[in-house]
Parts: structure tokens; C-alpha cells; sequence
């Protein structure tokens, strides 16, 4: 079985402060590591992924993760917050040698205050 | 805007009666997932089609059920609706079955059973 966890319902930032929502997860294979943001009354839209190579992933808007295998986390980072990153961010697992289809953790809202 | 459609965008409707649910994949994207996203429930992932065939079942209850059709768009038909059925039912594509695949998601429709 696959699971996710973030840890944190809520994470909040001060606009042009560093950014970190976290991320473990539990896969039997190799994992295949998703981060997505959700909008109000919005789809959720794919940021990055991390399924081999560098543990440093860079994906849209500024964002990055770090891969970290012995501690089974994927954290999403950012240097500089904008208030417009405010949103509901979620992590997700796939088993790369599974059938299973992609988990979500619960999800982590991300204010960032002015 | 992901390229995923979703219909309707709003339904309302009572216990006991049977709803149908619509996607349309990007163009292109061979392989439809269904996501159910509730407050307690968070996004649970409902099950999976690739070109016409069922891939991968998740939590999917025996009175929901899904197919998809030769021209690729999918649909979710929930019966004997229940007050736990209220939700926002997400459709989301990708391009194949690889594990590594980023899913695009439609907006949602949202479900409230009254």
C-alpha cells in the first residue's frame, strides 16, 4: 500500500519569506513523487515531480522540492513567497512498480500574509 | 486552463436518485481518473480507465460505477445517492498509463445530495 502525510493543515508566511510544506510518504517500490495546487473552485494543477535523478526537483511558479529517501520526504520550498502562492497545496505518491493509482495527502494551506 | 472538461459544473439532487457525470480528456490523453474530494475524506481516488479499459480501482463503492467511450471521454455514474455522496467529483487525463505521467485535472463538478 501507498500513503502520503502533511503533517500541517495550515502553514503561514510573511510575503518575501522562504516557504517549506511538507511531505512523507510510504511506498513499497521506488516512488514517483507529485506536488499539485488547488485554487478555490479549481482543478487541481500539477506543479513538479520527482521520479529519478537530482533530489533537487524545480518545477512552475518558482517552486522546488527536495527528495530526501533515508527520511521518506518530498518538502516543497520556495525561496521568496508571493502573497498570489496562497493556495491549498497537495503532495502525491505513486508506487513506480504498482497498479495503483496516485494518493494524495490531505493537503496543506498555504497563507501567505502581507 | 487544463484542457480537461468536466459536466456539469453544479448538481443538486436527493437521496436515492442516480447522476451522471461527464469528462472529456485533453486532447490526446488516453488514460481518464476519477477523484472523489470531501472535507473528511480529502481526495480519494476513485478509479482509472486507459483507452477504453479499466486500469486501476481505488475506493470506488459498488453503487458508483464508470466507463469510457471509443471517442475517449469518460463518465461517472453515482446511483442510490446518499447525504455522504455531497462532494466534489474531479476527472483528470494523462497522456498514457507510465506511473511518471503528471495528471490534469478538470475543474470538478460539484455534488450536493439533499
Amino acid at each position: 500500500a501507498q500513503s502520503v502525510a502533511q503533517p500541517e493543515d495550515q502553514v503561514n508566511v510573511a510575503e518575501g519569506n522562504p516557504l517549506t510544506v511538507k511531505c512523507t510518504y510510504s511506498v513499497s517500490g521506488n516512488p514517483y513523487l507529485f506536488w499539485y495546487v488547488q485554487y478555490p473552485n479549481r482543478g487541481l494543477q500539477f506543479l513538479l515531480k520527482y521520479i529519478t535523478g537530482d533530489n533537487l526537483v524545480k518545477g512552475s511558479y518558482g517552486f522546488e522540492a527536495e527528495f530526501n529517501k533515508s527520511q521518506t520526504s518530498f518538502h516543497l520550498k520556495k525561496p521568496s513567497a508571493l502573497v498570489s502562492d496562497s493556495a491549498l497545496y497537495f503532495c502525491a505518491v505513486r508506487d513506480g512498480g504498482g497498479a495503483d493509482g496516485l494518493t494524495f495527502g490531505k493537503g496543506t494551506h498555504l497563507i501567505i500574509q502581507p | 486552463d487544463s484542457g480537461v472538461t468536466q459536466t456539469p459544473k453544479h448538481l443538486i439532487t436527493a437521496t436515492g436518485q442516480r447522476v451522471t457525470l461527464r469528462c472529456s480528456p485533453r486532447s490526446g490523453d488516453l488514460s481518464v481518473y476519477w477523484y472523489q474530494q470531501s472535507l473528511d475524506q480529502g481526495l480519494q481516488f476513485l478509479i482509472q480507465y486507459y483507452n477504453g479499459e479499466e486500469r486501476a480501482k481505488g475506493n470506488i463503492l459498488e453503487r458508483f460505477s464508470a466507463q469510457q467511450f471509443p471517442d475517449l471521454h469518460s463518465e461517472l455514474n453515482l446511483s442510490s445517492l446518499e447525504l455522504g455522496d455531497s462532494a466534489l467529483y474531479f476527472c483528470a487525463s494523462s497522456v498514457g498509463t507510465e506511473h511518471n505521467s503528471p495528471l490534469h485535472f478538470g475543474n470538478g463538478t460539484r455534488l450536493t445530495v439533499t
